[in-house]
């Protein structure tokens, strides 16, 4: 079993569709957690870090469930260009930043 | 402000060969992360530096594979003798703290 699970997808959607993503995480061990985002061809970029109260940037909202070792992101009113890889990013180190990434999960937004 | 930077961007070359990735982190950045990325494997952490030492090469696939960071601004990851699973795109990122930021990769075809 891998250490982070995401549905990989794909999840086409419209312009204007709320999506969410999940993710799963083994370690009950992991410190901090992120969402990324990584564009065709392009490296990963930090989208927002994920709290345990929850959190929100504009119309992306990140959740996480320490007890059932989840982590979820939510994207409002979705636009063309947030079509990318999601990848869930869990930091299992408590120390020096060691990633581990899950396989990411594609969404296409189309018009 | 220049991101990380890696080159070459992309290289071909065939079974056998030696191939050297390079790596400029961001300044002052202090700890210095390679990846590679398949789709098969996702993305994968092969070695960390902290202020320039080797702090987890558990990562690394083989003693083919071969890292140095000589300084605070620059790194070499080093396939001797490459061969053809090798291919993948690879990640060099640094941090100063929670947020990694990566270079563009490299893409890496050996035949």
């Amino acid at each position: 079993r891998k250490e982070v699970e995401q549905d990989p997808g794909p999840f086409n959607v419209p312009e204007g569709a709320t999506v969410a993503f999940n993710c799963t995480y083994s370690n009950s061990a992991s410190q901090s957690f992120f969402w990324y985002r990584q564009d065709c061809r392009k490296e990963p970029k930090l989208l927002m870090s994920v709290y345990s109260s929850g959190n929100e940037d504009g119309r992306f909202t990140a959740q996480l469930n320490r007890a059932s070792q989840y982590i979820s992101l939510l994207i409002r009113d979705s636009k063309l260009s947030d079509s990318a890889t999601y990848l869930c990013v869990v930091d299992r180190s408590g120390g020096y930043n060691k990633l581990i990434f899950g396989a990411g999960t594609r969404l296409a937004v189309h018009p | 402000d220049a991101g990380v930077i890696q080159s070459p961007r992309h290289e071909v070359t065939e079974m056998g060969q030696e191939v050297t990735l390079r790596c400029k982190p961001i300044s002052g950045h202090n700890s210095l992360f390679w990846y590679r990325q398949t789709m098969m494997r996702g993305l994968e952490l092969l070695i960390y530096f902290n202020n320039n030492v080797p702090i987890d090469d558990s990562g690394m696939p083989e003693d083919r594979f071969s890292a140095k960071m000589p300084n605070a601004s620059f790194s070499t990851l080093k396939i001797q003798p490459s061969e053809p699973r090798d291919s993948a795109v690879y990640f060099c990122a640094s941090s100063l703290r929670d947020e990694q930021f990566f270079g563009p990769g490299t893409r890496l075809t050996v035949l």
